[in-house]
């Protein structure tokens, strides 16, 4: 199925560092969502986005909802080891399902 | 408060068996998702509820797959004469309403493992 577009597949940082990931897709997105997933968990959402343009933050974490709709990034600032996990872009339509990249795995060195 | 729960956390059986997964939503969120996610991938949709009806179930892969939701709260997906490629993580999410902005943000549960032998 469609999936949005995550690269690469892993990162590796030094603990403080800051990093930024971005998501693209070929089709418009009306919400752009961010979630974290650790082993055996299922995603939290980390982030939601609604307008084109818009940029929201929630601690160190800061995203974007790009203005041709079709891409969106994340920043993490100041990483820290509980940072470790995959993370998912997502987005919906017109309608209310979800689709998802397929994760960037962020593994922080101490 | 509570979030959403599934069980069981795992499930293995033999190719062939039925099966059943049950996800109890937040409480008053009235649009209910079944997501399925294998190795490596992000979730893939498979059919969303809006209160007691399915609203869009484009996602199930074949009718083999089914899912109720009989009272707008709990939900069951069930699956019919088992394969082995139907091994995944099963997760189901809620949101306040089916609608979009705000009222649509997804929250996942921890999800079901199923392994078909």
């Amino acid at each position: 199925g469609q999936q949005l577009n995550q690269s690469p597949q892993s990162m590796f940082i030094q603990e403080g560092e800051d990093v930024s990931m971005n998501c693209t897709s070929s089709s418009i997105f009306n919400t752009w969502l961010w979630y974290k997933q650790d082993p055996g968990e299922g995603p939290v959402l980390l982030i939601a986005l609604y307008k084109a343009g818009e940029l929201t933050s929630n601690g160190r974490l800061t995203a974007q909802f790009g203005i041709t709709r079709k891409d969106s990034f994340l920043n993490i600032s100041a990483s820290i080891p509980s940072d470790v996990g995959i993370y998912f872009c997502a987005g919906s339509g017109a309608n209310s399902k979800l689709t998802f990249g397929k994760g960037i795995t962020l593994s922080v060195r101490p | 408060g509570a979030g959403v729960s599934q069980t069981p956390s795992n499930k293995v059986t033999e190719k062939g068996k039925y099966v059943e997964l049950r996800c109890d939503p937040i409480s008053g969120h009235t649009a209910l998702y079944w997501y399925r996610q294998s190795l490596g991938q992000g979730p893939e949709f498979l059919i969303y509820f809006q209160g007691t009806g399915a609203a869009d179930d484009s996602g199930l892969p074949n009718d083999r797959f089914f899912a109720v939701r009989p009272e707008g709260s709990v939900s069951t997906l069930k699956i019919q004469r088992t394969e082995r490629g139907d091994s995944a993580v099963y997760l189901c999410a809620s949101s306040l309403k089916g609608s979009g902005g705000p009222y649509n943000e997804q929250f996942f549960g921890p999800g079901t493992r199923l392994t078909v032998l």
